[in-house]
């Protein structure tokens, strides 16, 4: 089945250590999104790339950076964990753009210690 | 400014009764409108979605779109335990790179009554 796939469901980092967070997907969709979500709040976009073209939201904080190697793979980076940014992590992708169903992953819950 | 309004909830209905569940939003130029649920501890899943004023039907679900109130709602008929969930409510506005994207509310969480 086509699907959007993320990995790893569950991450756990410590403080200030580097950790990536995957997606992958089967739909050929050209659009990517990375939201995050903390309890009871409503998801959050950090950034999308719609194709090759990266957009970053104001309110995403530097340390947070993506990488789209090719259409099927995205990548989110978080460079210095801080307690604030354990949240689930959620990838979904469209075809063409915010008019059109996204479909998410699973999800990856980041835990930091 | 970018805004999804939802009532949190907790919206308790009985097995079988009607739920609604409401949402307004902050721009008059958003063009798609989307319904998700989402269980505790998953991912979203798309319900339905809307992009003229009316009601779209699917199922048991229907969604009903008035642009000129800035009101976008969802009726589970004949509700379901299994209906039991947090529903959130998606908007596409134009956002700070100059594209639309979705702004989602914070969720109407549901609880149907066995």
């Amino acid at each position: 089945d086509a699907m959007v796939i993320q990995n790893p469901r569950y991450q756990v980092t410590q403080f200030g250590k580097p950790v990536t967070l995957s997606c992958s997907q089967t739909l050929n969709h050209n659009v990517m999104y990375w939201y995050q979500q903390k309890s009871s709040q409503a998801p959050k976009l950090l950034f999308h790339y719609y194709d090759k073209d990266f957009n970053n939201e104001a309110d995403t904080p530097d340390n947070f950076q993506s990488r789209r190697p090719n259409t099927s793979f995205c990548f989110l980076d978080i460079r210095s964990p801080g307690l604030g940014d354990a949240a689930m992590y959620l990838c979904a992708t469209s075809v063409g753009g915010s008019n059109q169903p996204q479909h998410f992953g699973d999800g990856t819950r980041l835990s930091i210690l | 400014q970018k805004e999804v309004e939802q009532n949190s909830g907790p919206l308790s209905v009985p097995e079988g009764a009607i739920a609604s569940l409401n949402c307004t939003y902050s721009d008059r130029g958003s063009q798609s409108f989307f319904w998700y649920r989402q269980y505790s501890g998953k991912s979203p899943e798309l319900i339905m979605f809307i992009y003229s004023n009316g009601d779209k039907e699917d199922g048991r679900f229907t969604a009903q779109l008035n642009k000129a109130s800035q009101y976008v709602s969802l009726l589970i008929r004949d509700s379901q335990p299994s209906d039991s969930a947090t529903y959130l409510c998606a908007v596409n506005f134009f956002m700070d790179t100059g594209r639309r994207a979705l702004t989602f509310g914070s969720g109407t969480r549901l609880q149907v009554q066995p």
